[in-house]
């Protein structure tokens, strides 16, 4: 069965220091990976995905991420955190379903906390 | 461009009582319309999908039922409210292939 893990449900970071939000994933198919941002009381906003390519991905607000198979992870990274990147953070996969719809499993969430 | 939106924002109401919350997407056709609810602290549980008009799928069984009249219109039901549907609910829509989802900002719903 297809899932995904997110080690550490809460990261502490100071402000300018490196952002690492880890994710790792199972699956007998070739995923295709996102990285999700949700701020208070709010939806979920793409940061970035991985389908095909280039398994370094950039995306919003500065983040990153590379997609490594033979470690089955999708680790997102920011080189200088910032205040307003304090938010909860999901990544998600998903695999191609008959009829035509694809199913996002996603992790269960890391919160990222940034103190100056 | 897309645009997807939900109402209400914030919704109380109390045990036993009906629930309808609302979806519509614009920008596209045909697209694939989820359901998700998220309780305090956890991460997302996706309740329905629909591929098209009257085509619903449920996830888990629940009490929630779901509802596509129209193409971009996608509705979330109830006929009686329990405590254990209090949670922020999330519509979503995405094209089919490797494409993302696309959210709402999401429905807070606390039941009394």
């Amino acid at each position: 069965a297809q899932s995904v893990t997110q080690l550490g449900s809460h990261v502490s970071v100071s402000e300018g220091a490196l952002v690492l939000l880890r994710c790792n994933y199972s699956s007998s198919v070739p995923p295709y990976l996102f990285w999700y941002v949700q701020y208070p009381n709010q939806g979920l906003q793409l940061l970035l995905k991985y389908t095909t390519g280039a398994t370094l991905v950039k995306g919003i607000n500065g983040f990153e991420a590379e997609f490594k198979k033979s470690e089955t992870s999708f680790h997102l990274t920011k080189p200088s955190a910032h205040m307003s990147d304090a938010a909860e953070y999901f990544c998600a996969v998903t695999f191609m379903f008959s009829g035509g719809y694809n199913k996002l499993i996603f992790g269960a969430g890391t919160r990222l906390a940034v103190h100056p | 461009s897309q645009t997807i939106h939900q109402w209400p924002a914030t919704l109380v109401q109390p045990v036993g009582s009906p629930l309808s919350l609302e979806c519509t997407v614009e920008g596209t056709s045909n697209p694939n319309l989820y359901w998700y609810r998220q309780a305090a602290g956890r991460g997302l549980q996706l309740l329905f999908y629909s591929v098209g008009i009257g085509q619903i799928s449920s996830e888990v069984p629940q009490n929630l039922s779901a509802s596509r009249p129209q193409d971009r219109q996608f509705i979330l039901s109830s006929k009686k409210l329990l405590l254990s549907d209090s949670g922020f609910y999330l519509c979503a829509w995405g094209d089919r292939g490797d494409q993302p989802q696309h959210f709402g900002d999401g429905t807070r719903l606390s039941i009394l």
